[in-house]
């Protein structure tokens, strides 16, 4: 089963509105996450670092005042996009290391469509 | 983090034997080297990680050489469903979980 859950899958918003998108670590505890953005046919772009208990490190070039990154727990991370735009519909992707007993591994989550309309 | 170079894109047929090479010249001495697996509208997927020589599990191989400044990944006789992006890693394992992607390997698997 999933070792790291994104909710929701997908979501639509209004432009100039603002959306949560979460990022849950089961079974384990995750003092870091990773958020990561995808445009259709490219790469996984880095976006930033969740740091439980303190504020995120954004990638250069990454707006943190539109990205907000919320990370309040050890199992849940939240990336909220503050008055979304068209340009800012993207699939939106985290991702965290799993624990020992599962061998140290990188685990992603299925990702979150956003589409701004 | 170590820069990463892959094939753009590879075709190959259903049955076939596909190795996707990842060259890794800036590879540090505590660097692992880690293959996931993309399909459309999904977060990668976990497919192998090794150090040096070959590792193999139930669904690839991973050959290094000695030099480690590349890497092989070997999908053994390839379905319609093995139709994804391949990703070649490297990062220092045990870091908090950071990675950054290259391009990736889209392959193709036709009937």
């Amino acid at each position: 089963g999933a070792v790291v859950s994104q909710h929701p899958s997908r979501v639509i918003c209004k432009s100039g509105t603002s959306v949560k998108i979460e990022c849950r670590s089961l079974d384990f505890q995750a003092t870091t996450m990773f958020w990561y953005r995808q445009f259709p046919k490219q790469s996984l772009m880095l976006m930033a670092t969740s740091n439980e208990g303190s504020k995120a490190t954004y990638e250069q070039g990454v707006e943190k005042d539109k990205f907000l990154i919320n990370h309040a727990s050890l199992t849940l991370s939240t990336l909220t996009v503050t008055s979304a735009h068209p340009e800012d519909s993207s699939f939106y992707i985290c991702s965290a290391r799993g624990p020992q007993g599962r061998g140290n591994t990188i685990y992603f989550g299925e990702g979150s469509w956003l589409t701004v309309v | 983090l170590a820069k990463t170079t892959q094939p753009i894109s590879m075709d190959s047929y259903e049955g076939q034997e596909v190795n996707i090479t990842c060259s890794h010249n800036n590879i540090a001495t505590n660097d692992y080297i880690t293959w996931y697996q993309q399909f459309p509208s999904q977060g990668p997927r976990f497919i192998i990680q090794g150090y040096k020589t070959k590792v193999t599990n139930e669904v690839a191989s991973l050959f290094i050489p000695a030099d480690r400044k590349s890497s092989t990944l070997s999908l053994p006789r390839v379905s319609l469903s093995d139709t994804a992006v391949y990703y070649c890693l490297v990062a220092l394992r045990g870091n908090t979980g950071k990675l950054i992607f290259g391009q990736g390997t889209t392959l193709q698997v036709k009937p």
